[in-house]
């Protein structure tokens, strides 16, 4: 079993829309958890990073985890094609070792 | 400020063979870690380096070795390429090794073995 499961799309969504990308993991140890963006040839891009269980909001972007179920979740308002990238989750407990999710790819048509 | 940059950008070799990717850190920071990034699959963690010292190791052979310069800059070194070594390598840096830092990536070198 992986230690973190996303599932990998392709989502399609019309501009405008809400959209919700979400990552399961097995590791009771997590405590940090994060949201990337990946552009094509590009390297990562910290979106938002959350300590614990909680909601986080920044601008059109909001992130939720649930430790108790294991579950973190991403959602993006009012969705613009810019935003059409992979996006990935990752976390980690208190030491060096970050573990991502394969990412799922998001398209967003005008 | 300048940001994390990485060379070369692509690189084919092959089988057998040994390859240097080299990575320089952003301003301040003096961690830095390096990940695996296969075709259609997340990074995966190779180790950290923090002050010039191995600083965690992911799940990957002894042939993926690395150094961390003075400088924080950072190599990472593959002996005996193999075909699935094939894939995007990208190296992040942070202010320090705490997971609470945050990782600024660079934008990867693409090898591929032939």
């Amino acid at each position: 079993q992986k230690e973190v499961e996303q599932d990998p799309g392709p989502l399609s969504v019309p501009e405008g829309a809400i959209v919700s990308l979400n990552c399961t993991y097995s590791n009771s140890a997590f405590q940090y958890f994060m949201w990337y963006r990946q552009y094509s040839r590009k390297g990562p891009e910290l979106l938002m990073y959350t300590y614990s269980s909680g909601n986080k909001e920044d601008g059109r972007f909001t992130a939720q985890v649930d430790k108790s179920s294991k579950y973190i979740s991403l959602f993006i308002r009012d969705s613009q094609p810019s935003d059409s990238a992979t996006y990935l989750c990752a976390m980690t407990g208190n030491g060096n070792q970050f573990y991502f999710g394969t990412g799922t790819s998001l398209t967003v048509i005008p | 400020e300048t940001g994390v940059t990485q060379s070369p950008t692509h690189l084919i070799k092959t089988r057998g063979q040994q390859v240097t990717l080299r990575c320089s850190s952003q301003s301040g920071h003096n961690t830095v870690s390096w990940y695996q990034q296969a075709l259609g699959q997340g990074p995966q963690f190779i180790f950290q380096y923090y002050r010039e010292e191995e600083n965690g190791r992911g799940n990957f052979p002894p042939r993926f070795s690395g150094l961390q310069f003075p400088n924080y800059s950072s190599e990472l070194n593959v002996n005996a390429l193999e075909l699935d070594d094939s894939a995007l390598y990208l190296c992040a840096s942070s202010l320090g090794q705490g997971p609470y830092n945050e990782q600024f990536f660079g934008p990867g070198t693409r090898l591929t073995v032939l």
